[in-house]
């Protein structure tokens, strides 16, 4: 189906510590799949993206990570700053073409 | 430009009038995209340009949406006889397209319909 489930739809963490957001999907030709953060007010901003022929990718403190044979992928966040809250959506795409988002997961890091 | 620009950022329209939401995407970016955020809410796919194709309109929800894209760039989201459930941020985005680089957002229009 064209659904992205996404999980949770709300975290707090305490600032420092990590956060996890999941995503899955059932349509097996997708091969890209980014990350956006949404702060108020203004459109989604991509983070990282991850594309199907790679499982993990780093980018200072943030991380994706894909296993694609069960159709999952996952956002961490490390070393959590209160800049870092904002509501979160991941999505998945074929090629790059007509992207498929999650229902998001707002995050609150708490100081 | 430097990035999707879109106008209005508000619109406030009394229900059963017409509105038009524009979008100029980034230039040479090929595909567009129209989502509606409802509050709280994802993002829902509506309408998706790329490049001279005939649009793919299989997520607008009703015939009294539709969007045109003149010449390849600027793109208009039109609704007619607006009702109350319309009331939602319409967002745009726009990509290189096939092989390119990923989605770049605008930062939106929040249509209120009274």
């Amino acid at each position: 189906g064209e659904n992205v489930e996404q999980h949770p739809s709300t975290l707090s963490v305490q600032e420092g510590d990590s956060a996890v957001i999941k995503c899955t999907y059932s349509d097996s030709a997708s091969n890209y799949f980014p990350w956006y953060k949404q702060e108020l007010g203004k459109g989604p901003q991509l983070i990282i993206d991850i594309r199907s022929n790679v499982g993990e990718k780093k980018d200072q403190r943030i991380a994706v990570t894909l296993n694609k044979t069960a159709k999952h992928f996952s956002l961490h966040i490390t070393e959590t700053q209160p800049e870092d809250s904002a509501v979160y959506f991941c999505a998945r795409g074929y090629n790059f073409n007509k992207f498929y988002f999650g229902s998001g997961t707002k995050l609150n890091v708490k100081p | 430009g430097a990035g999707v620009s879109q106008s209005p950022s508000n619109k406030v329209t009394e229900k059963g009038k017409d509105v038009e939401l524009r979008c100029d995407p980034i230039s040479g970016h090929t595909a567009l995209y129209w989502y509606r955020q409802s509050l709280g809410q994802g993002l829902e796919f509506l309408i998706y340009f790329q490049g001279n194709s005939a649009p793919d309109k299989s997520g607008l929800p009703s015939d009294r949406f539709s969007a045109e894209r003149t010449g390849g760039s600027v793109s208009t989201l039109t609704i007619q006889r607006t009702q109350q459930e319309d009331s939602a941020v319409y967002l745009c985005a726009s990509s290189m397209g096939r092989g390119g680089s990923p989605l770049h957002f605008g930062n939106g229009t929040r249509l209120t319909v009274t």
